[in-house]
């Protein structure tokens, strides 16, 4: 079973390109998280949104709770953004049990 | 500095040989989490803790135990390993429960069970 589904599951960039990375989820949700795992493996949270827009930087994260699904934009992409963007959404009771897809592995190409 | 610390971060073990993994966070969060990441698979939730002496299981309980005697620490407990636990793992901890909180990361532990 799939609870959250992530597109593309690999993705090359030029440096300066504009990127987006897909989630789309089953389950009901009170919020969506957006994180991002840099090589040598440590995680850090980019966003938690529970509806529409948030925007950090050249980062931005939408979210459409109608259709499940919600999508993160990097602006003006780097070679520093190179890492893999995983999306996870909190589900059963109360909220507590996390589900995740299996991560979009993003290279930005100077 | 606020941080969630594991330990420890490498350890190769053999079948059958008891482990704990110590997990502990400085923030005085409510919400603990244990996840493991494999790949291909992702990561997937082990257990968790919504506050002191309250634990559930996650997705992929099996073979783990935790325990939440203190607030800042939450071990994670092979009484077994078998080497389908051979896995990257980390902790996980947010102010409150309930998913609407930033969740911060421990570095990860990697272990392998021969």
């Amino acid at each position: 079973k799939n609870e959250v589904e992530q597109s593309p599951q690999n993705l090359t960039a030029q440096e300066g390109e504009f990127i987006t990375i897909n989630c789309s989820y089953s389950v009901g949700i009170s919020a969506l998280h957006w994180l991002q795992q840099h090589p040598g493996g440590g995680i850090v949270s980019l966003f938690m949104l529970s509806s529409g827009k948030k925007k950090h930087g050249r980062l931005i994260a939408t979210i459409n709770i109608q259709e499940k699904h919600s999508s993160l934009h990097i602006t003006a992409s780097h070679p520093r953004d190179s890492a893999v963007y995983i999306c996870a959404v909190p589900s059963g009771w109360a909220g507590n049990q996390f589900y995740f897809g299996t991560g979009t592995s993003l290279t930005v190409i100077p | 500095e606020a941080q969630v610390t594991q330990n420890p971060r490498y350890l190769i073990t053999v079948t059958g040989k008891k482990l704990t993994v110590t997990c502990s966070q400085n923030m005085n969060h409510e919400y603990m989490s244990w996840y493991r990441q494999d790949p291909g698979l992702g990561l997937r939730q082990i257990y968790y803790s919504m506050n002191v002496e309250v634990t559930d299981k996650g997705d992929v309980p099996e073979g783990y135990k935790v325990s939440r005697k203190e607030k800042r620490n939450f071990p994670l407990i092979l009484e077994s390993p078998s080497p389908n636990q051979t896995s990257l793992y980390f902790c996980a901890s947010s102010q409150v429960w309930g998913g609407t909180d930033e969740q911060f990361f421990g570095p990860g532990t990697r272990l392998t069970v021969l």
